[in-house]
């Protein structure tokens, strides 16, 4: 069975902060892939990143960055120098061939940046 | 590129009727599925259509059907509705499987 844990329900940081949501995920699929997605008050989810099992690089683009580590099944998600705008809830969510392209997702991690 | 559209954006309906929603992929894109998303049970998988078949479904109960045309548009049906079906209906669209789902903004449905 597939099963992603964001343990973190809000999280609140001062603009500027950085702030790491964390992902952990469960799965018996040696091929899969990760997702993050980000859902701003207005509902629409926008993908923000995919990872394949197969690739542990973490990434880098502007302030975002993933640090994928099997050794722990997790796939965090940092943003450095925080901005209002970051104010959202923040979904990371799997997939694997074996079941199709149903996604997992966790729970949500609702990010408030305070400026 | 357009992105996903769905229709209506919002919908109040009352018990035991039914309702039928809307959605279009962006072009190109054959998978279309659909999430329910409430406070309590987050993101949950309804069902998934690819080149008009269903291919994979949640563990919804059969008052939840869809159906997907040639063109890839999808619908999503709800009979005999139930307070607990108050949510938003998400459709994302996908080149095929596995491959990042673009979703759309959903439909807020009420029902009292």
């Amino acid at each position: 069975a597939q099963k992603v844990t964001q343990a973190q329900t809000e999280i609140s940081v001062v603009e500027k902060e950085d702030v790491t949501l964390d992902c952990v995920y469960e799965t018996r699929d040696t091929t899969y892939y990760l997702f993050w997605y980000k859902q701003p008050p207005s509902g629409e989810l926008v993908f923000l990143i995919r990872r394949n099992s197969f690739d542990e690089q973490n990434e880098i683009s502007g302030r975002y960055s993933w640090n994928f580590q099997k050794s722990t099944s997790s796939f965090n998600f940092t943003i450095t120098a925080s901005q209002v705008v970051d104010s959202a809830v923040y979904f990371c969510a799997l997939s694997a061939p074996n079941t199709g392209n149903q996604f997992y997702f966790g729970t949500g991690t609702s990010l408030t940046v305070i400026p | 590129k357009a992105g996903v559209t769905q229709t209506p954006r919002y919908l109040i309906k009352t018990r035991g009727q039914q309702v039928t929603l809307s959605c279009s992929p962006i072009s190109g894109h054959r998978s279309v599925s659909w999430y329910q998303q409430t406070p309590g049970q987050g993101l949950q998988f309804l069902f998934e259509y690819f080149s008009e078949t269903q291919r994979n479904k949640g563990n919804f109960p059969g008052r939840f059907s869809g159906r997907q045309f040639s063109n890839s548009r999808s619908e999503m049906n709800v009979s005999t509705l139930e307070l607990g079906d108050s949510a938003l209906y998400l459709c994302a669209s996908s080149r095929g499987e596995i491959d990042e789902q673009f979703f759309g903004p959903g439909t807020r449905l009420t029902v009292l």
